[in-house]
This record gives C-alpha cells, sequence and structure tokens, in this order.
C-alpha cells in the first residue's frame, strides 16, 4: 500500500533563506507526484507536478524534483518571502482511478 | 485557467438538515473528486466520479451522497446533517489524457458546520 510521508512536519526560516521540503513514498510505481500549498482556512493550490518520466519541473522561485527510485521528491523555494508561509502538500497520484495518496504536510513559516 | 468553483465558502446547518453542496469546473474535465479535511487525519476522498451520471465510493462515503448530472457539476448532498460532519469540504476536477490534463485542480472550499 502507497504511503506519502512529509518531513519536517513544521519549518521555521528567515526571509530569503533557500529551503527544501521533503516528500517520500513507498512504491515507485506512479503516474506523477503533486506539490500544492494551502493557506489557513482556504483551498489548494497547486505549484507543480511532476510526471512519472521527468526529473524536475520549475515555476519561478520553485524548483521540485523526482526521483522514483529512492522514492523521494523534494521542493526546493529559492529566495524565501513571507508570504511563502503556508502548509505544502505533496500527493502521489499511483493508480488508474486517479486517486491521490496525500502526505501529512509541512507547515512553513518564512521569519521577516 | 481551470477553475473550480465551490458555491459557497462557509455554512452553517443545523442537525437533520439535508445539505447540498455544489461544485462547478469550467474545463470539461472528466474527473471529479470530493475530499473532506480535518485536523490531523489531513485530506480523505468522500467520492470521486469520472464521467456522467458515474460515482465510485472514496475512503469515508457513509453519510454522503452525490449527483453528476452534468459533466461540469459535482454535487455532494449530506442526507441528514450530523455534527460529526463539521469540516472543510473540497472539490476538486481533472482532465484525461493529454500532459496538460494530468494534474488536479481544486476549489476555494467551504467551511461546513452542523450545530
Amino acid at each position: 500500500k502507497q504511503e506519502v510521508t512529509q518531513i519536517p512536519a513544521a519549518l521555521s526560516v528567515p526571509e530569503g533563506e533557500n529551503l527544501v521540503l521533503n516528500c517520500s513514498f513507498t512504491d515507485s510505481a506512479i503516474y506523477n507526484l503533486q506539490w500544492f500549498r494551502q493557506d489557513p482556512g482556504k483551498g489548494l493550490t497547486s505549484l507543480l507536478l511532476i510526471q512519472s518520466s521527468q526529473r524536475e519541473q520549475t515555476s519561478g522561485r520553485l524548483n521540485a524534483s523526482l526521483d522514483k527510485s529512492s522514492g523521494r521528491s523534494t521542493l526546493y523555494i529559492a529566495a524565501s518571502q513571507p508570504g511563502d508561509s503556508a502548509t505544502y502538500l505533496c500527493a502521489v497520484n499511483a493508480d488508474s482511478n486517479y486517486q491521490l495518496i496525500w502526505g501529512a504536510g509541512t507547515k512553513l513559516i518564512i521569519k521577516p | 485557467d481551470v477553475k473550480v468553483t465551490q458555491s459557497s465558502r462557509y455554512l452553517v446547518k443545523r442537525t437533520g438538515e439535508k445539505v447540498f453542496l455544489e461544485c462547478v469546473q469550467d474545463m470539461d474535465h472528466e474527473n471529479m473528486f470530493w475530499y473532506r479535511q480535518d485536523p490531523g487525519l489531513g485530506l480523505r476522498l468522500i467520492y470521486f466520479s469520472y464521467d456522467v451520471k458515474m460515482k465510485e465510493k472514496g475512503d469515508i462515503p457513509e453519510g454522503y451522497s452525490v449527483s453528476r448530472e452534468k459533466k461540469e457539476r459535482f454535487s455532494l448532498i449530506l442526507e441528514s446533517a450530523s455534527t460529526n460532519q463539521t469540516s472543510m469540504y473540497l472539490c476538486a476536477s481533472k482532465g484525461t489524457g493529454g500532459t496538460l490534463n494530468y494534474g488536479y485542480t481544486f476549489g476555494s472550499g467551504t467551511r461546513l458546520t452542523v450545530v
């Protein structure tokens, strides 16, 4: 059974730092992996989607990598800003019914 | 951009009421999903639909039903609301086929309180 783990559960860093959020999964047979951000009390915003055949995706200051063989994905945030403060969730699409397997999220706080 | 619209941001309903949560997407996506999100439990799939009039149970379907009469609209129904259904409800859609359609798009959520 596929399981997704995100470490750390919470992270607090000063503004301007580069940081990495981690996501690991137990079964490498995935269709794709998606990173989301969630602000308190709000819905989910899709950040990056990596297909199983891809190694990384970039959007602005965000870069997500995927290593299926080791069951790992990282979300790299460059030059962090207070507006990046949110909970970051990764989710794996692991079956043909398109159901997502979710990590528990990393709560990120960027201190001004 | 794909838009998924949930009709209400906040709802307060009484125990025993029949509650309808509406979700509409504008990109002709085949697949639609209803999740609930609770602190410490994460996101849990209630129901999903991969076509008009089709539905599949997710992990926690008890106490809920769904309706998909049109491709763009997926409704979640609480037949008789109970206090343990107080939660954040999230709707999502996803296309089939083609690289650009593999991602999920979520609505902004409905915070339902049952009193």
